[in-house]
């Protein structure tokens, strides 16, 4: 089956642009994801998404960082006023209710702000 | 603040031979670990994991011990083969609140060589 799918690939900005990441979970699954890989780092958690509930924010950095997701699906992940040390690899994963220990990640979206 | 530590940056281990991958915490809210693998290009896709009340677990070539009382855990991966060589990540979940998230370290890049 499908696994969770993320667009683009790679997102190369201008510092200051704002810019959208887009996240496809795997059918069914109600929780997702949103996590950050700086070089060199582990995997940084931004958000947090479980059915209808009001999300997990407290992960994301700053204000300019925003995410929703639609329909309890699709997620899109938004960056405002870019800056350079926003360059990172974006990961989505997505979980579900009977195991949301287990998550399950797309290829990430590698942004890079110049 | 890193809960997650992994201390080791890099190991490498002859093909046939014991792959041993270190992991320490500090939270001892935390009460189930995993251990995921990621290749270069792709997301990190889930290996093993294993939760707080038991101190061994075991899926082929892979065992996962916990030790509670160090905040030590360790995968072990007997007999190491070429196409082991990825990053590992050690991650953590409390359980709590934010049911779902983790916690992860850093990594460690393994190569198995023949």
């Amino acid at each position: 089956g499908a696994g969770v799918s993320q667009s683009p690939s790679n997102k190369v900005t201008e510092k200051g642009k704002d810019v959208e990441l887009r996240c496809d979970p795997i059918s069914g699954h109600t929780a997702l994801y949103w996590y950050r890989q700086s070089l060199g780092q582990g995997l940084e958690f931004l958000i947090y998404f479980q059915g209808n509930s009001a999300p997990d924010k407290s992960g994301l950095p700053s204000d300019r960082f925003s995410a929703e997701r639609t329909g309890g699906s699709v997620s899109t992940l938004t960056i405002q006023r870019t800056q350079q040390e926003d360059s990172a690899v974006y990961l989505c994963a997505s979980s579900s209710q009977q195991a949301s220990y287990e998550q399950y990640f797309g290829p990430g979206t590698r942004l890079t702000v110049t | 603040d890193q809960q997650v530590k992994q201390n080791s940056p890099s190991l490498s281990v002859q093909e046939g031979r014991i792959s041993i991958l270190n992991c320490d915490y500090t939270n001892s809210m935390f009460d189930y670990f995993l251990w995921y693998k990621k290749y270069p290009a792709e997301g990190p896709t889930f290996l093993i994991s294993i939760s707080s009340i038991k101190d061994k677990n075991e899926d082929g070539r892979f065992t996962v011990f916990l030790n509670k009382s160090a905040k030590h855990l360790s995968l072990h991966i007997v007999p190491s083969q070429p196409g082991d060589s990825a990053v590992y990540f050690c991650a953590a979940n409390d359980g709590g609140s934010t049911l779902g998230r983790l916690y992860f370290g850093r990594g460690t890049q393994l190569t198995v060589w023949p």
